[in-house]
């Protein structure tokens, strides 16, 4: 069965300085990988997915991760935060043996950026 | 290009009051999915749909019922609102099982 963990329920950087967002999965077989965000009051968008084309996937909004096989992760990085980035983070991976591909969430990581 | 639609975007039920929340998506995606989110704890997914008549149970789908009669539409029903519905609700649809998941903007539901 696959799963996701998210270490960091809470994480706050300074404007300008890295992001480091935790993501650690758990699979049977090659999976599929996305980050989302969320913002206020709103449905989560896409950030970027990992399909096995590449390991260093690139997103929207200067967001890439990398997928490391040998340690089941697939952290979330941006070089230089912005006060927009603040928002929550969610890891996910497909189910392959449930839901027809439904996705699987991990707790989500809140995003503080302080000025 | 309306995306993934979900009305109403808020709602007060007292428990044992049932409602429909609605969801339509203008993208002809074969896929819906019906989450559920609770503080601190993620998605949980309640019911989906991989084609119009073909709906089936996600992880959570006590007190929940779905019907898929259109591509379009898939609205998810409460029967008897009970305090532990009290979620944020969204919708999501794809167009096949690995391409990513377009979500609503949400309805907050509470029960009281």
């Amino acid at each position: 069965a696959q799963s996701v963990t998210q270490l960091g329920s809470h994480v706050s950087v300074s404007e300008g300085a890295l992001v480091l967002l935790r993501c650690n999965y758990s699979s049977s077989v090659p999976p599929y990988l996305f980050w989302y965000v969320q913002y206020p009051n709103q449905g989560l968008q896409l950030l970027l997915k990992y399909t096995s084309a590449a390991t260093l996937v690139k997103g929207i909004n200067g967001f890439e991760a990398e997928f490391k096989k040998s340690e089941t992760s697939f952290h979330l990085t941006k070089p230089s935060a912005h006060m927009s980035d603040a928002a929550e983070y969610f890891c996910a991976v497909t189910n392959y043996g449930g839901s027809q591909g439904n996705l699987i969430f991990g707790k989500g990581t809140k995003l503080s950026v302080k000025p | 290009n309306a995306g993934v639609t979900q009305t109403p975007k808020f709602r007060i039920l007292k428990i044992g009051q049932s409602m429909t929340l609605q969801c339509t998506q203008d993208m002809n995606h074969n896929y819906m999915y019906w989450y559920r989110q609770d503080p601190g704890m993620g998605l949980k997914l309640i019911y989906y749909s991989v084609g119009a008549g073909i709906t089936d149970k996600g992880e959570v789908p006590n007190g929940y019922n779905v019907s898929r009669s259109t591509t379009e539409d898939f609205p998810l029903r409460l029967e008897l609102a009970a305090p532990s519905q009290t979620s944020v609700y969204f919708c999501a649809s794809r167009v096949e099982g690995n391409s990513p998941l377009h979500f609503g903007n949400g309805t907050r539901l509470t029960v009281t």
